[in-house]
């Protein structure tokens, strides 16, 4: 069973408002990835981390969305102006990436609705 | 860029009967690797099965697959299905640290 925190479990926004939520690794998970899931419930990657450096991210991700994974706090992903077609649920995922394990552990997800 | 393609939209099937989906990949990395994801009904996806290894079967719960690089496929397969494999099934493939590409997902429901 994935180890991944996610919270809040459910966020209600009016548009135009930031958005936040957190996610914590698996212990020992070095990487960590961001997913969106919309309502036909198809997937978008979104940002990965490395430690607290940035891997790979979409240009959607660099104009309204802000995500870090400071050391020693939980990762952050953040809408800055939510809009309606935001409304999804946000999935992070991390793995160890190494070692024979290569697999993503999903925490339960943050499912957000924009008003 | 990478793609996934399974067995789209719903497959109904009675509970006993054997299952199969679909997955075919395009990437352009000699070495991905590939998985199966399963999403109960207001769950997260949970691995179910993974492979980068060519010609290897693995299994488990049940289901098992085999990475076939020659025809770039990764079925799933289970012998006798269950009422409680009615789920959302995603092939999902990456190589090294990046982002997963999943497959638009394939809809299984099991009935008495």
């Amino acid at each position: 069973n994935s180890k991944v925190i996610q919270t809040p479990r459910y966020l209600v926004k009016g548009q135009g408002q930031k958005a936040k939520m957190r996610c914590i690794p698996e212990k020992g998970h070095p990487v960590v990835f961001w997913y969106q899931q919309n309502k036909n419930n198809e997937f978008k990657f979104l940002i990965n981390f490395q430690n607290q450096e940035v891997l790979q991210q979409i240009d959607m991700t660099e104009k309204r969305f802000s995500a870090e994974c400071p050391s020693n706090s939980p990762c952050s992903l953040e809408i800055q102006s939510s809009e309606a077609g935001d409304s999804a649920l946000y999935l992070c995922a991390s793995s160890l990436w190494g070692e024979g394990s290569y697999e993503q552990y999903f925490g339960p997800g943050t499912r957000l609705t924009v008003l | 860029g990478d793609s996934v393609t399974q067995t789209e939209g719903l497959v109904t099937l009675t509970e006993g009967l054997p299952v199969m989906l679909n997955c075919t990949y395009q990437t352009i990395y000699s070495n991905p690797f590939l998985f199966w994801y399963v999403q109960h009904l207001n769950e997260s996806p949970r691995l179910l099965l993974k492979s980068f290894t060519d010609n290897k079967r693995t299994e488990h719960q049940g289901f098992h697959a085999t990475l076939h690089k020659s025809s770039s496929s990764f079925h799933l397969q289970k012998s006798s299905a269950q009422l409680s494999d009615s789920a959302l099934y995603y092939c999902a493939l990456n190589n090294y640290a990046q982002g997963l590409t999943f497959g638009l997902g394939t809809r299984v429901s099991v009935f008495p």
